[in-house]
């Protein structure tokens, strides 16, 4: 079936550098996706979103690209700090008319060394 | 903070017996979602109330029932609990619509142990 997923389960990192960590989607019909962070006993955090008529959005360190030719999403966070350490989804809507919910992959476990 | 609280923290419970969760939504939303999220997985949608209605349902078996309130607090219930019923259940709330596009914001989740 379809669904969504991530490239890589961890991604460790120097602290002060760049992250960036990617999600394919195989959904052609999601039209709305999102990045969520999750810290270790706590739920999902909303960090950014994007919809499918836009390719770029940028928060405060944080942007997400979305490639709809390849169904490829990344979040890149900018100067990682050590608050920035947990697992990250990415997930995805379809936007149809009935409520499908929130389809979420396995997640990427960002680590920060010091 | 989200503003959406669940209850209890956590709970333990034993194989056949039925458990009830809590969710009280963000001020201002009137739709809830619930997901069940099993260690080391992504959060799998449950279903959503709307109105206090139900507006969408994974997949998930028909001892997983839930209510809204007019309040729109949310319950969840699961009858003849299994060993693998056990996780970490979350409450998502979002908007005024109950569009699929709404922002969800969660909630801390409740941790249900099966014995």
């Amino acid at each position: 079936g379809e669904s969504v997923g991530l490239h890589l389960p961890t991604l460790s990192v120097q602290e002060g550098d760049n992250s960036i960590i990617n999600c394919a989607y195989s959904n052609s019909a999601s039209d709305y996706f999102i990045w969520y962070k999750q810290e270790s006993g706590k739920g999902p955090q909303f960090i950014i979103d994007i919809r499918s008529n836009m390719d770029k959005r940028q928060g405060q360190r944080v942007t997400v690209l979305l490639n709809k030719t390849v169904k490829h999403l990344s979040l890149q966070i900018a100067a990682t700090q050590p608050g920035d350490s947990a697992v990250y989804f990415c997930a995805e809507n379809t936007g149809g008319g009935g409520a499908d919910g929130l389809t979420f992959g396995k997640g990427t476990h960002l680590i920060i060394q010091p | 903070e989200t503003g959406v609280t669940q209850s209890p923290t956590h709970l333990i419970k034993t194989r056949g017996q039925q458990v009830t969760l809590r969710c009280s939504s963000q001020s201002g939303h009137n739709t809830v979602s619930w997901y069940q999220q099993a260690l080391g997985q992504g959060p799998q949608f449950i279903f959503q109330y709307y109105r206090e209605e139900e507006n969408g349902r994974g997949n998930f078996p028909p001892r997983f029932s839930g209510l809204q309130f007019p309040n729109y607090s949310s319950e969840l219930n699961v009858n003849a609990l299994e060993l693998d019923d056990s996780a970490l259940y979350l409450c998502a709330s979002s908007g005024l619509y109950g569009r699929s596009t709404d922002t969800q914001y969660f909630g801390p989740g409740t941790r249900l142990t099966v014995l």
